[in-house]
């Protein structure tokens, strides 16, 4: 059974940083790209970031880019993110994701989720 | 970028209706389009992925279709269970892309 787990949101001040991290159980972790993705309160579903299963390709949403890091650890079956310069629009719960395919594709395991509040 | 957006913003109905959620893009793209059910904040459940292929144990009441710019999920013989907000997704190109989501109460 596919399981990922969120850890290390919190409470954090505007500008400040904060590292998520998503453990992964139940499938082939090294071959897969990963994703995050954010549910902001009151305005829905947003893609965050993406890492293909090597490491070499990333891609970032607009909003988070040059601020934001996404990185892995295959040996450890771990996805990060490393947020830096936090603004209180990134106040989200923030999700690892998985796709069907491992190249991509729609995502089918999702994590619980860990909740990020960006306030001073 | 692609923008999706769907319509309407909030569905209410009955049990055992027939609703329909549209979703429609800013450019046309290939038919990788997923539809999302998300309970309170819980994580996303995949309904179905690649326009109308339904994803393993969700029940064929969810059916999608659509091509080019407008896309559109129908769940039939609502159950109270149904009662959550619905989100398409576009995996053509980064960015990937959510729409906004559509509450679908039910009575």
């Amino acid at each position: 059974e596919v399981q990922l787990v969120e850890s290390g949101g919190g409470l954090v001040q505007p500008g400040e940083s904060l590292r998520l991290s998503c453990e992964a159980s139940g499938f082939t972790f090294n071959e897969f790209l990963m994703h995050w993705v954010r549910h902001i309160p009151g305005k829905g579903l947003e893609w965050v970031s993406s890492i293909s299963w090597n490491g070499r390709k990333v891609d970032y949403a607009g909003s988070i880019k040059g601020r934001f890091t996404i990185s892995r650890d295959n040996n450890k079956k771990s996805l990060y993110l490393q947020m830096d310069n936090v603004r209180s629009e990134d106040t989200a719960l923030y999700f690892c994701a998985k796709p069907l395919g491992s190249m991509g594709g729609a995502f089918d395991s999702w994590g619980q989720g860990t909740l990020v509040i960006v306030s001073s | 970028d692609i923008h999706l957006t769907q319509s309407p913003s909030f569905l209410s109905a009955s049990v055992g209706d027939t609703v329909t959620i549209t979703c429609r893009a800013s450019q046309k793209f290939n038919s990788y389009l997923a539809w999302y059910q998300q309970r309170a904040e819980t994580a996303p459940k995949l309904l179905i992925f690649a326009t109308f292929n339904l994803q393993s144990g969700v029940p064929p009441r969810f059916s999608g279709r659509g091509s080019g710019t407008d896309f559109t999920l129908t769940i039939t013989s609502l159950q109270p269970e149904d009662s959550a907000t619905y989100y398409c997704q576009q995996l053509t190109s980064f960015p990937l892309t959510f729409g906004q989501g559509t509450k679908l109460e039910i009575k």
